[in-house]
């Protein structure tokens, strides 16, 4: 149980055009999303959290107008880099929590690869 | 902003091998999570720890919490090349449930 699905798992785009992300929890329901960003040889950075039917809040230095979360149900929340940038190129991972409390689990999804031209 | 120092960043070991991984903080954890993760996946929870001084055994892997919960580490005994990957602590700080993760340990172990 408490799997999350990411898709697509790899992308290559043209500098300029947007591309969207899915992370999906398949078999429960998520209070809570997060979108995490990882860089060749590097931690997890986390970018925002979501929470399903409200506005995402966005970490420090993260553009919320570039990366666009949308999380309109409890097992799906979307990631839309827009105008995307070869410094984009990036690990895009998402969590799912089924609450908002420490002691809620997060289950992280198997990644999307960006990569832009 | 809470910092989660790991160290070392990088280890090469011989198969057979122990080590150990530290992860330390200036501020308390209401808990903490080691996670492993493999090229192009995404990280696998490995552990949670939430009392101080608290020593949790996964086989060959032993996690322990600090008394005063500011600091955690992982050792691995007879390390085996399965074992290769990145090594993430992550810890929660407060009620909340925002990780902050630390910045990974490569370990590559050597047959």
């Amino acid at each position: 149980g408490a799997v999350v699905s990411q898709h697509p798992s790899w992308v290559i785009c043209k500098s300029g055009t947007s591309v969207k992300i899915e992370c999906r929890s398949l078999d429960f329901q998520a209070t809570t999303m997060f979108w995490y960003r990882q860089f060749p040889k590097q931690s997890l950075m986390l970018m925002a959290t979501s929470n399903e039917g409200s506005k995402a809040t966005y970490e420090q230095g993260v553009e919320k107008d570039k990366f666009l979360i949308n999380h309109a149900s409890l097992t799906l929340s979307t990631l839309t880099v827009t105008s995307a940038h070869p410094e984009d190129s990036s690990f895009y991972i998402c969590s799912a929590s089924t609450g908002t409390t420490s002691t809620d689990t997060q289950y992280f999804g198997p990644g999307t690869r960006l990569t832009v031209l | 902003t809470q910092l989660l120092e790991q160290s070392p960043q990088f280890l090469s070991i011989q198969e057979g091998e122990n080590l150990t991984v530290y992860c330390n903080s200036s501020s308390v954890f209401s808990s903490l999570q080691w996670y492993r993760q493999e090229p192009g996946e995404g990280p696998v929870l490995l552990v949670t720890v939430v009392t101080g001084g608290e020593v949790k055994k996964l086989k060959r892997l032993t996690f322990q919490f600090g008394d005063a919960r500011k600091d955690s580490s992982l050792h691995i005994t007879a390390a085996q090349p399965g074992d290769t990957g990145l090594y993430l602590c992550a810890g929660l700080y407060n009620a909340g449930n925002m990780l902050t993760f630390g910045g990974g340990t490569r370990l590559m172990v050597k047959p």
